[in-house]
C-alpha cells in the first residue's frame, strides 16, 4: 500500500499570502488528485490527474509534482480557501488518502 | 445531474452488523464504479472498498474479512455489510462514484456504541 505523507498537518496563511501544500507518496504515482473538505461536508475534487482543476475551482489554485512528490498551490489566499485538503492516488490499488492538511485563514 | 444518497442506521451495536445503503441517480452502475470511504470524527479519509461497473469488488485490506459491497443495477443501489463492528468503526460513511472520485453523497454517520 502506498503511503503519502502531508505538510504540513496544519498552517494559517494571510490573505494574500502564497501557500503551498505538499503530498510525498511512499512510491512513484502517476497521478495525485486533491479534495477540499469543510466542516460538516463532503469531500469535493479539487484538483485532478495532478494540475488539472475541477469544475468551479479558482485559477489562483494550481497542482503540480511527479514520481513521489506532488504539491497543490494557492497564488493568493483568500477567505473562503480555509479548509482541509486531501491527496489522493490511485495509480496503485488500494487507493490511499494523506492524512489532510488544514488551512486557516489569519 | 449526479447525485449519491447514503442511508442506513445512524447506531449499530458493538459485534453486530452494518448495513448501508448508496442510492444513485444522474449515472449508471453498469458504466460507473462507486467506492465506499469512511471519516472517523475529525479525522481524515480511508478507503474502504468498490464496486465496478462489471460487478466485481475491491476491499481494504484490513476490513476485507468483514466487508461485502454488492448492488441492485434495477435500483440503482449499492449496498455495504461490515459484521463485527467496533467502536473504531465509528465514522461517517461516504459512498463517491464518477471518475476520479468526481461524485459524492453527504455522508451518513454511524456510531457503534451500546
Amino acid at each position: 500500500e502506498i503511503v503519502l505523507t502531508q505538510s504540513p498537518t496544519t498552517m494559517a496563511a494571510s490573505p494574500g499570502e502564497k501557500v503551498t501544500i505538499t503530498c510525498r507518496a511512499s512510491s512513484s504515482v502517476s497521478y495525485m488528485h486533491w479534495f477540499q473538505q469543510k466542516s460538516g461536508t463532503s469531500p469535493k475534487p479539487w484538483i485532478y490527474d495532478t494540475s488539472k482543476l475541477a469544475s468551479g475551482v479558482p485559477d489562483r489554485f494550481s497542482g503540480s509534482g511527479s514520481g513521489t512528490s506532488y504539491s497543490l498551490t494557492i497564488s493568493s489566499m483568500e477567505a473562503e480557501d480555509a479548509a482541509t485538503y486531501y491527496c489522493l492516488q490511485r495509480s496503485s490499488y488500494p487507493p490511499t488518502f494523506g492524512s489532510g492538511t488544514k488551512l486557516e485563514i489569519k | 445531474q449526479v447525485q449519491l444518497k447514503e442511508s442506513g442506521p445512524g447506531l449499530v451495536q458493538p459485534s453486530q452488523t452494518l448495513s448501508l445503503t448508496c442510492t444513485v441517480s444522474g449515472f449508471s452502475l453498469t458504466s460507473n464504479s462507486v467506492h465506499w470511504v469512511r471519516q472517523p470524527p475529525g479525522k481524515g479519509l480511508e478507503w474502504v472498498g468498490a464496486i465496478w461497473s462489471g460487478g466485481s469488488t475491491d476491499y481494504n485490506s484490513a476490513l476485507k474479512s468483514r466487508l461485502s459491497i454488492s448492488r441492485d443495477t434495477s435500483k440503482s443501489q449499492v449496498f455495504l455489510k461490515m459484521n463485527s463492528l467496533q467502536t473504531e468503526d465509528t465514522a461517517i460513511y461516504f459512498c463517491t462514484g464518477g471518475g476520479r472520485f468526481a461524485y459524492w453523497g453527504q455522508g451518513t454517520l454511524v456510531t457503534v456504541s451500546s
